[in-house]
């Protein structure tokens, strides 16, 4: 199974404050990497997909990037309604499977 | 627009199977995967499994002995059974709808059901 890793586990920031998650695969994805927000007690929403493609009608703050074994996820102004956890998933081989989630607070 | 609703026992007996139905409405179950996965706070998300509406599946093989994924189109279901259940089994299962059409590509799971909590135990 590929594993994947985050970090950092958690984080808090301001309200505005630019945020970055960084994913990483235990060996070569290319781009088959996706990045979900799940708020408490709710299912996962996927953001983002193909390691950098927005979903439609996810707000163009969320942006991924990067390819091979290393992806970044970021919010560029956070907003209180991103408090969540997020989690990347790589989708090059069967099984699929995530990350162990990264959640975001507000200070 | 499509929704995807979970239905089943809440409640499973050690070694017993665990049974679950995904209703999609709103959309047809033609021409998509469609997936089963459960979430732990220990393990995190994990992928058991998926089907196409034709009835070709493919499972996580840390479950294959244990998964069968089936799909009824006249009722717009697709069902998950787990044999065998352990507490390890204990989790929130969520139906999911996979947003690409070629097995090539699948994996990004764009719709998902509320998710339901199954507990093992007697």
């Amino acid at each position: 199974d590929i594993q994947m890793t985050q970090s950092p586990s958690s984080l808090s920031a301001s309200v505005g404050d630019r945020v970055t998650i960084t994913c990483q695969a235990s060996q070569d994805i290319s781009n088959y990497l996706n990045w979900y927000q799940q708020r408490p007690g709710k299912a996962p929403k996927l953001l983002i997909y193909d390691a950098s493609n927005l979903e439609t009608g996810v707000p163009s703050r969320f942006s991924g990037g990067g390819s091979g074994t290393d992806f970044t996820f970021t919010i560029s102004s956070l907003q209180p309604d991103d408090i969540a956890t997020y989690y990347c998933q790589q989708y090059d081989n069967v099984p699929f499977t995530f990350g162990p989630g990264t959640k975001v607070d507000i200070k | 627009q499509v929704q995807l609703q979970e239905s089943g026992p809440g409640l499973v007996k050690p070694s017993e199977t665990l049974s679950l139905t995904c209703t999609v409405s709103g959309g047809s179950i033609s021409d998509y995967y469609w997936h089963w996965l459960r979430q732990t706070p220990d393990k995190g998300l994990e992928w058991i499994g998926y089907i196409y509406y034709t009835g070709s599946a493919d499972y996580n093989p840390s479950l294959k002995s244990r998964v069968t994924i089936s799909v009824d189109t006249s009722k717009n279901q697709f069902s998950l059974k787990l044999t065998s259940v352990t507490a390890a089994d204990t989790a929130v299962y969520y139906c999911a709808r996979d947003e690409r059409d070629i097995v090539a590509t699948i994996g990004a799971f764009d719709i998902w059901g509320q998710g339901t909590m199954v507990t093992v135990s007697s």
